[in-house]
């Protein structure tokens, strides 16, 4: 079956722009993450959906971020006023339930000039 | 908070040499652990997991990882590379139960490359 798919694959953006970054999970599963990899703090964990639950935001690294899953299925994840040190390669996870492995999506690279 | 430390930053190998790439993790309570691959170009795929039972593990392509409890340890090894080995490889751990199920923490990543 089809697996996690993200859009845009590349974004460049001016500093002070707002993006919209998109995640389509695995059909079925319950469980979606996104974490950041960048080159100074490797791979970190952003926020979690878990069906109909709030999400687990504990990860977001300020108030310009915020995500949100519609329909218990696609995700957005939306940084607004970006800043150079948001320039990362977003990714997105998800898994059928929590404790059960995630698959990856191929990340959304983003470049804040 | 749960920390994972990858002990290698950078490791070259000539093919046909063995592997063992070091994880530790820091947290008291139980948890499932993780060692995923990043190809070139490619998005990231696991290459093992480690939920309960034997704590000798065997994933995909040649590589196995033994979780270690006393030690905090979930070691990957191979016993004989290929040029296609060649990747980035990230250990990862969560917790098995709690606030923070599912929420992976992974280590720094060690980069292997595999001269033929």
């Amino acid at each position: 079956g089809a697996g996690v798919s993200q859009s845009p694959s590349n974004k460049v953006t001016e500093k002070g722009k707002d993006v919209e970054l998109r995640c389509d999970p695995i059909s079925g599963h319950t469980a979606l993450y996104w974490y950041r990899q960048s080159l100074g703090q490797g791979l970190e964990f952003l926020i979690y959906f878990q069906g109909n639950s709030a999400p687990d935001k504990s990860g977001l690294p300020s108030d310009r971020f915020s995500a949100e899953r519609t329909g218990g299925s696609v995700s957005t994840l939306t940084i607004q006023r970006t800043q150079q040190e948001d320039s990362a390669v977003y990714l997105c996870a998800s898994s059928r339930l929590p404790k059960d492995e995630q698959f990856f999506g191929p990340g959304t690279r983003l470049t804040v000039l | 908070a749960q920390s994972v430390s990858q002990h290698n930053h950078h490791v070259i190998l000539s093919e046909a040499a063995s592997l063992e790439l070091g994880c530790n993790y820091s947290y008291g309570g139980t948890v499932n652990l993780f060692w995923y691959v990043q190809y070139p170009g490619q998005h990231l795929q696991l290459l093992l997991k480690y939920f309960s039972g034997d704590p000798l593990v065997k994933g995909i392509k040649g590589f196995e990882a033994e979780f270690i409890k006393s030690k905090f340890s979930f070691n990957l090894r191979k016993p004989s590379v290929q040029w296609s080995d060649t990747a980035e490889y990230f250990c990862a751990v969560n917790a098995a139960r709690g606030s923070t199920l599912g929420r992976l923490y992974f280590g720094r990543g060690t980069q292997l490359t595999v001269w033929p």
